[in-house]
């Protein structure tokens, strides 16, 4: 079993659409996660990061941690074509036995559409 | 806002040579990381640096490979002896008060070898 799994994809949805984004993972020392997005030739550039199980929100995005079920989502509300990018989720178990180690999903295409 | 740096963009080197990839990290972060993505597949831990260490390298992270702060502002990633599988993207990022802290990247190198 891969330690992070992720759907690629591609997503592709209409502007205004409501997005969710998934990973699955095996390991239950990981205990911060987070949501990156990728934009062709750049760097992943952070969206959102969380710490064990719950919700956060942070404007029209909302990353879930369900510990439990060794799930994580993250939302996006009101889709704008802008969105448009890879979204990576991460995964570290830092300050266990993991010195700042994260592991990464494949990566989900998301295009939205005017 | 605050970023990450890496230079060059893309490097070209022929096999067997040696090549120096440079970050310059958020001024006020302490922890330093690389990472490398080779096309079509997962971003992957290199290493992680604190206090002039390495805290955690991966099983690529071999002898071939050397990190170094050589200042107060760079933080470099060498490889001794390029191989053909060498060819990546490969990302520098940091973060400031400690491992589980978010991490934030720059916007890579890409690295071929000939």
């Amino acid at each position: 079993q891969k330690e992070v799994e992720q759907d690629p994809g591609p997503l592709s949805v209409p502007e205004g659409a409501i997005v969710s984004l998934n990973c699955t993972y095996s390991n239950s020392a990981f205990q911060y996660f987070m949501w990156y997005r990728q934009y062709s030739r750049k760097g992943p550039e952070l969206l959102m990061y969380t710490y064990s199980s719950g919700n956060k929100e942070d404007g029209r995005f909302t990353a879930q941690v369900d510990k439990s079920s060794k799930y994580i989502s993250l939302f996006i509300r009101d889709s704008q074509p802008s969105d448009s990018a890879t979204y990576l989720c991460a995964m570290s178990d830092a300050g266990g036995t993991s010195y700042g180690k994260l592991t990464f999903g494949q990566g989900t295409i998301l295009t939205v559409h005017p | 806002e605050p970023e990450v740096t890496q230079t060059p963009s893309h490097q070209v080197t022929q096999m067997g040579q040696e090549v120096i990839l440079r970050c310059v990290p958020i001024s006020n972060h302490l922890y330093f990381y690389w990472y490398r993505q080779i096309l079509g597949q997962k971003v992957e831990f290199l290493v992680s640096f604190y206090n002039n260490e390495i805290s955690e390298k991966s099983e690529i992270f071999d002898d071939q490979f050397s990190v170094e702060r050589p200042d107060g502002s760079n933080f470099t990633l060498k490889i001794r002896s390029t191989k053909l599988e060498d060819s990546a993207m490969y990302f520098c990022a940091s973060s400031d008060r400690g491992f589980d802290q978010p991490q934030h990247f720059g916007d890579g190198t890409r690295l071929s070898i000939l």
